[in-house]
């Protein structure tokens, strides 16, 4: 199976500030016969079920905020926040879907400092 | 609206048997793959079992033998049977369906329930 390790476990940052999630898989996640990364982000928010933010590493959903990004490829990826807005207060998880089974990172949580 | 609602969800000893329902609305289960994952109180999500268009099933080596998915397409529905649960099969169980982006389907999911709690204790 594929490992999904996500950096830091926890994170604050201040209002308006920039936060940055890490992602980095035990392999590629790199599918050569479409040249994408198969690289999902969700947001959690306290008692909510998973939101799909970003897939194929840097597509964001219909309706996700543009101060959410996502870059990175092969092994490494990461998630961006330009601007911390208090609603952004959540837990991120990183899945990948490259192999069976799909696996998830242990999930970031962000709070606001 | 596509949706789904989990229902079904209690507290068991070990040995003992649930079954989760999740009803969907706005879109036909029987045509998406449809998943059920979980996550352990405090900790991360984890992938369970899904069953495609075509009807093959699939499961995570934690509960293959012990766990079934299934679907009603009558009633639009999807099912996980739960049998000789543990204390580790405790968690929100979540029902999701996996995307279809130009017809293709994709394992990241796009649609996922609130989730319903099992509890395994004695």
């Amino acid at each position: 199976d594929i490992v999904m390790t996500q950096s830091p476990d926890s994170l604050a940052v201040s209002l308006g500030e920039r936060a940055t999630i890490n992602c980095k898989s035990s392999q590629s996640v790199l599918y050569s016969s479409n040249n994408r990364n198969h690289l999902a982000w969700y947001q959690q928010k306290p008692g909510q079920p998973p939101k799909l933010l970003i897939s194929w590493a840097s597509t964001r959903e219909s309706g996700v905020p543009d101060r959410f990004s996502g870059s990175g490829s092969g092994t490494d990826f990461t998630l961006t926040i330009s601007s911390l807005q208090a609603e952004d207060v959540a837990v991120y998880h990183c899945q990948q879907y490259h192999s069976t089974p799909r696996t998830f990172g242990q999930g970031t949580k962000l709070e606001i400092k | 609206e596509e949706q789904v609602v989990e229902t079904g969800g209690g507290l068991t000893q070990p040995g003992g048997s649930l079954r989760l329902s999740c009803a969907a609305s706005g879109f036909t289960v029987s045509s998406k793959y449809m998943n059920w994952v979980r996550q352990a109180p405090g900790k991360g999500l984890e992938w369970v079992s899904v069953i495609h268009d075509g009807g093959s099933r699939y499961y995570a080596d934690s509960v293959k033998g012990r766990f079934t998915i299934s679907r009603d397409e009558s009633k639009n529905m999807l099912y996980l049977q739960m049998n000789s649960l543990r204390v580790e099969d405790t968690a929100v169980y979540f029902c999701a369906r996996d995307a279809t982006v130009a017809g293709t389907r994709y394992f990241y999911m796009d649609v996922w329930g609130k989730g319903t709690t099992v509890t395994v204790s004695s």
